[in-house]
């Protein structure tokens, strides 16, 4: 069974500038969740998707938004691209929302320039 | 909101010898421990896990600890291996979401 797959893997962008990225759950995999990843704050929730509807969203500002498609893939975009923005985008996938194990792709690194 | 205190912050063992990694929770309703496991340049991978009904978990030489009453659970990796240097984050989530809280992570060097 193929893992989460993140695209791209990397990525550099200038300020100002918009980025989508994507991710593919494993096969049956319902719940799409995305972090990001940074040496000083670390690994902190972006928000969580499940049947296309965003369920829960974490503390960052709303140029960080997100969608899943009806086949569980996901998206997240990042609009007017700032410095700290830069950071490992992760992405989470579990079958169901709840009481069930979540596996990460490998991430998309986003260098902002 | 949630929040999951890791220690040590970094860790360096010989090989065979054994580590241990310690968390602790703020919110009892805290039900979903999981630890990754994440190498440079890849994403956290899943090493083991418990739930809040259990209080000790093992996978070979991977055994994961829970205090409920203390808000307290640890990793304990037993006859460590170079292979086994990596950083390990815990985490933990409530039945009411999704939602990882984090642990700041553990780099862990195993010296040959």
């Amino acid at each position: 069974k193929a893992g989460v797959t993140q695209t791209p893997r990397y990525l550099i962008k200038t300020r100002g500038q918009q980025v989508t990225l994507s991710c593919s759950p494993i096969s049956g995999h319902r719940s799409v969740s995305w972090y990001q990843q940074t040496p000083g704050q670390g690994l902190q929730f972006l928000f969580e998707y499940f049947s296309e509807t965003q369920r829960n969203k974490g503390n960052f500002p709303g140029r960080f938004s997100g969608r899943q498609f009806s086949n569980s893939r996901s998206e997240m975009n990042v609009s007017t691209l700032e410095l700290g923005d830069s950071a490992l985008y992760l992405c989470a996938s579990s079958p169901l929302p709840g009481n069930t194990e979540a596996f990460f792709g490998q991430g998309t690194r986003l260098t902002v320039v | 909101g949630e929040n999951v205190e890791q220690h040590p912050s970094t860790l360096s063992v010989q090989e065979g010898d054994s580590a241990v990694i310690k968390c602790t929770y703020s919110d009892s309703a805290s039900n979903y421990f999981p630890w990754y496991k994440q190498e440079l340049g890849k994403g956290p991978q899943l090493i083991i896990d418990i739930r809040s009904n259990v209080g000790e978990k093992k996978d070979q030489r991977i055994a994961v600890t829970l205090n409920k009453t203390a808000k307290h659970f640890s990793l304990h990796i037993t006859e460590t291996q170079p292979e086994d240097s990596a950083v390990y984050f815990c985490a933990a989530r409530m039945d009411t979401g999704n939602q990882f809280y984090f642990g700041t992570g553990t780099s862990l060097t195993v010296i040959p």
